[in-house]
């Protein structure tokens, strides 16, 4: 099946400093990727879709100066995480859909843990 | 907005069934999916279910949809302690790609 990847699986770092994660569709195009976010024990909150070539959109509520996030090609998207605090602390997980699969299927990276200090 | 639920949590007995249930309120949900997530993990799709469809069988799954009550379910036969792990359903209304979760059942099998 389709992979997915994201890294790193995990970062620690210092409140103030920014922190990007990688999102790469290994064996196909990912035409579309979308970056959620989760709380424990709660379900996925989608921040924003990104097209290749796009600009993103963000969900109500999702600051898009806070959590940039660039799509430049059909294999890699990046969230980076500016001026980080510890209440971005979470769970980040991509998706992404395009060439492979069926019916709107996503394929899901492993997450990237975020802890701000 | 749409909105997903599912009951928090679900304990059986390894061999037993395991039935996990969810609701959705939108009623142009075309396709429905069933994605599991081990701790820790991403999450994995098990199967989905186009809204035309009543019941879709996988091996241990079997997928029933009431669309008139807006009411999906996931059976697993024989459950096993490998399948200790958090259920979303999700859904999806087509074109946009936009696939809305439900809150997540954690399944727990006691052997």
């Amino acid at each position: 099946g389709a992979v997915v990847s994201q890294h790193p699986s995990w970062v620690i770092c210092k409140s103030g400093t920014s922190v990007k994660i990688e999102c790469r569709s290994l064996d196909f195009q990912a035409t579309t990727m979308f970056w959620y976010r989760q709380f424990p024990k709660q379900s996925l909150m989608l921040m924003a879709t990104s097209n290749e070539g796009s600009k993103a959109t963000y969900e109500q509520g999702v600051e898009k100066d806070k959590f940039l996030i660039n799509h430049a090609s059909l294999t890699l998207s990046t969230l980076t995480v500016t001026s980080a605090h510890p209440e971005d602390s979470s769970f980040y997980i991509c998706s992404a859909s395009g060439t492979s699969g069926k019916y709107n299927e996503q394929f899901f990276g492993p997450g990237t843990r975020l802890t701000v200090l | 907005g749409e909105d997903v639920e599912q009951s928090l949590f679900l304990s059986v007995r390894e061999g037993d069934s395991s039935v996990i249930n969810c609701t959705y309120t939108d009623s142009s949900s075309t396709y429905l999916y069933w994605y599991k997530q081990e701790p820790g993990a991403g999450l994995q799709l098990l199967t989905y279910i186009f809204s035309n469809m009543d019941m879709k069988q996988d091996q241990r799954l079997t997928v029933l949809l009431n669309k008139k009550d807006k009411h999906l379910s996931l059976r697993i036969a024989d459950t096993q302690t490998g399948d200790s792990a958090i259920y979303f359903c999700a859904e999806n209304s087509g074109g946009y790609q936009k696939v809305t979760f439900g809150t997540g059942t954690k399944l727990q099998v006691i052997p």
